[in-house]
């Protein structure tokens, strides 16, 4: 099956921008989806396909594309957005199936 | 309200088997692909597989192939995820969620709270 790499922490002062990137050949083909998780609690979609974020979702977040990588950036981050962050995309393999990346840790300073 | 309730919390003995499920409600269950997700502890999220309750067309992802068996009832918008034979390594948190298939692309839209199964003798 694919893999999907992402850098395992990333650190962020309040206020400022942190770009989380995700890399794997599936995303050649196949538009990422992203999923934060905040400790005990199940992952919540935060963007998915070129740029689209769930309803709900603040506008600090925003998605981008290029090649085998896709990226997730939090413009302006709060501290309510510490959290692990997870990248997702149908597996290139031809079959119906999808992999998740590896996460990121995202700490605000 | 769109949702997916899962089971509650599961402590079997190695060797038991065990069925969890996942219920959705607030929309048309039968029309979107439910997927399995494993959280082993301090890790991170594992595909397992996803079925199309309309169907019970399923995909078990290849590395868990044959550990586990997914399925789903339509009438009663539930899938479930079943094992006949529990090891101490299937200790996990078990979430499933909605797939939400769009023009541009697929995504776990909607999430269940998670089923937390512990495996210990």
């Amino acid at each position: 099956s694919s893999e999907l790499t992402q850098d395992p922490a990333v650190s962020v002062a309040l206020g400022q921008t942190v770009r989380i990137t995700c890399q794997g050949h599936s995303l050649r083909i196949y538009y990422a989806s992203w999923y934060q998780q905040k400790p005990g609690q199940a992952p919540v979609l935060v963007m998915y396909g070129k740029n689209n974020r769930p309803s709900g979702i603040p506008d600090r977040f925003s998605g981008s594309n290029s090649g085998n990588t896709a990226s997730l950036t939090i413009t302006g981050a709060q501290a309510e957005d510490e959290a692990d962050y997870y990248c997702n995309s149908r597996d290139s393999n031809g079959d119906h199936h999808y992999v998740f990346g590896t996460g990121t840790k995202v700490t605000v300073l | 309200e769109v949702q997916l309730e899962q089971s509650g919390a599961e402590v079997k003995e190695p060797g038991e088997s065990l069925k969890i499920s996942c219920k959705g409600s607030g929309y048309s269950f039968s029309t979107h692909w439910i997927a399995w997700v494993r959280q082993m502890p301090g890790k991170g999220l594992e595909y397992m597989g996803i079925i199309y309750p309309g169907d019970s067309d399923t995909r078990n992802s290849p590395s868990l192939q044959g550990q586990v068996t997914i399925s789903a009832d339509k009438s009663t918008s539930t899938a479930y995820l079943q094992w006949s034979s529990l090891k101490a390594s299937d200790t996990a948190m078990y979430y499933c969620a909605r797939i939400y298939s769009g023009s541009q692309a697929d995504a776990f839209d909607i999430w269940g709270r998670g089923t937390l199964v512990t495996v210990s003798s």
